[in-house]
């Protein structure tokens, strides 16, 4: 079964970096995923694609400080130099022949 | 480019749910991208509803597939959703989105609507 796991929540100060994580499960370690960010009483908003040889493509405008990686079966997100706008909830999605699958969301709290 | 759902925002209990979502600033037609529906509870995270092509195949969350229709209407460049025998579990913010797609194959969700609640509720 297609899954994605995320930690609830992190944290970190204003303009520190934050990493988060999104694991695929094993049977599907090598797929690509998504991170989308929705800020408090907003759409989701698409920010990076990320692929299991690390590659990356990002949205539209998406600043630089928002970047991507890959190890295994986990693909992260950092956020460099946070700002207070970055206190969001991030999701991760995946895909599978037509099917999509969302993680359970990152809640991003700015210190 | 721009998305917006529309339709009402309080349907009864095993009624159904529609909406609509109008596309603009591209072509629904277009063969590099697909279409689909995304809902959110209440203060819980985000459910994949289903996704449409132009040609109108579909592809639905296994979970809503025996009450979920998607439709595209591509004279109008706008795609629909519709949520058969409702309940209030059912009430959620309904968003439209755009999703990528490379040699046809879909991908991640690229641009998003601003979402529109429903609510069932008699």
């Amino acid at each position: 079964q297609l899954v994605l796991t995320q930690s609830p929540s992190a944290s970190a100060s204003l303009g520190a970096s934050v990493k988060l994580t999104c694991t695929l499960s094993s049977a599907h370690s090598t797929y690509a995923i998504a991170w989308h960010q929705q800020q408090p009483e907003k759409g989701p908003r698409y920010l990076i694609k990320i692929n299991s040889d690390g590659s990356v493509s990002k949205g539209d405008g998406i600043p630089d400080r928002f970047s991507g990686s890959s190890s295994g079966a986990e693909r992260y997100l950092t956020i460099f130099s946070l700002q207070s706008e970055d206190e969001a909830d991030y999701y991760c999605q995946t895909w599978d022949k037509g099917i999509h699958v969302f993680g359970i969301g990152t809640k991003v709290t700015v210190l | 480019l721009q998305l917006q759902e529309s339709g009402p925002g309080l349907v009864k209990p095993s009624e159904t749910l529609s909406l609509t979502c109008a596309v603009s600033g591209g072509s629904i037609s277009s063969r590099n991208y697909y279409w689909g529906w995304v809902r959110q509870p209440p203060g819980k995270g985000l459910e994949w509803i289903g996704n449409i092509y132009y040609s109108g195949n579909t592809y639905y969350n296994p979970s809503l597939q025996s009450r979920v229709t998607i439709s595209v209407d591509t004279s109008k460049n706008q795609f629909s959703l519709r949520l058969s025998s409702v309940t209030a579990a059912d009430t959620a913010v309904y968003y439209c989105a755009r999703l990528a797609s490379i040699a046809t194959t879909q991908a991640q969700f690229d641009y998003w609507g601003q979402g529109t609640l429903v609510s069932v509720s008699s």
